[in-house]
C-alpha cells in the first residue's frame, strides 16, 4: 500500500502570509493526488485534483504542484477562512490513502 | 447539485453491528465509484472502502476486511456500509464520498455531512 506523509503537522501563520504544505508518497503515484480542506466540525472539501488542477469554485490563491512522489500545496495570501486542516490523498490505485493532515493555525 | 446524505449512525456495544446508508442525488450514481471515509475523534481522515459503479469491484482498508461490507443499490441511488464485530477503535464520523467517475479525473470530489458511530459499552 502507498503511504502518504505530510509536513509539517502544524503550521502557524498570519493573514496575508504565503504557506506551503508538502506531501510525500512512499512510491510513485504519477499525478494522482488530491488536496482537501477541512474546517473545524465540517466535512472535507476538495481543493485540488490531479496534483495541480483547481476544483471549480476554489479561489486561485490555492495551487498545487508535483508529480511522482513529492507534492506541494501553496496558499498565497492566507485569508481568515483558510485556517483549517489540509489533507493530501492519492488515487493512483483503487485503494485510497490520506496523509495525516496539516493544521494551519493563526499565529 | 450533488448531494450525499448519510444516516444510520448511533451508539452500539462492542461486538455489535450497524448499517450505514448514504443517499445520493444530482448525478448519475451508477457511473461513479463511491467511498466511505471515517474520522475518529480528534484524528485525521481514514479511507475505509470503495465500490465500483456497477458493484463489481470492492476494496477495503486492512483494518476492516472481514468485518465491514460495502454495497450499493443503483436503483435507489444508495450506498451502504454493513459493519459487524464493531470495536472501540471503529468509533468515528463516517462520511460517504463520490469517488472516481467514468469521465472524471477526480476522487472524493463531494462529501456528505457524516454520521457518528460510537462503539462503547
Amino acid at each position: 500500500d502507498t503511504q502518504m506523509t505530510q509536513s509539517p503537522s502544524t503550521l502557524s501563520a498570519s493573514v496575508g502570509d504565503s504557506v506551503t504544505i508538502t506531501c510525500r508518497a512512499s512510491q510513485s503515484i504519477d499525478s494522482w493526488l488530491a488536496w482537501h480542506q477541512q474546517r473545524a466540525g465540517k466535512a472535507p472539501k476538495l481543493l485540488i485534483y490531479k496534483a495541480s488542477n483547481l476544483e471549480s469554485g476554489v479561489p486561485s490563491r490555492f495551487s498545487g504542484s508535483g508529480s511522482g512522489t513529492e507534492f506541494t500545496l501553496t496558499i498565497s495570501s492566507l485569508q481568515p477562512d483558510d485556517f483549517a486542516t489540509y489533507y493530501c490523498q492519492h488515487y493512483k490505485t483503487s485503494f485510497r490513502t490520506f496523509g495525516q493532515g496539516t493544521k494551519v493555525e493563526i499565529k | 447539485e450533488v448531494q450525499l446524505v448519510e444516516s444510520g449512525g448511533g451508539l452500539v456495544q462492542p461486538g455489535g453491528s450497524l448499517r450505514l446508508s448514504c443517499v445520493a442525488s444530482g448525478f448519475t450514481f451508477s457511473s461513479y465509484y463511491m467511498s466511505w471515509v471515517r474520522q475518529a475523534p480528534g484524528k485525521g481522515l481514514e479511507w475505509v472502502a470503495n465500490i465500483k459503479g456497477d458493484g463489481s469491484e470492492k476494496n477495503y482498508v486492512d483494518s476492516v476486511k472481514g468485518r465491514f461490507t460495502i454495497s450499493r443499490d443503483n436503483a435507489k441511488n444508495s450506498l451502504y456500509l454493513q459493519m459487524n464485530s464493531l470495536r472501540a477503535d471503529d468509533t468515528a464520523v463516517y462520511y460517504c464520498a463520490r469517488d472516481w467517475g467514468d469521465l472524471s479525473e477526480t476522487s472524493c470530489d463531494h462529501w456528505g455531512q457524516g454520521t457518528l458511530v460510537t462503539v462503547s459499552s
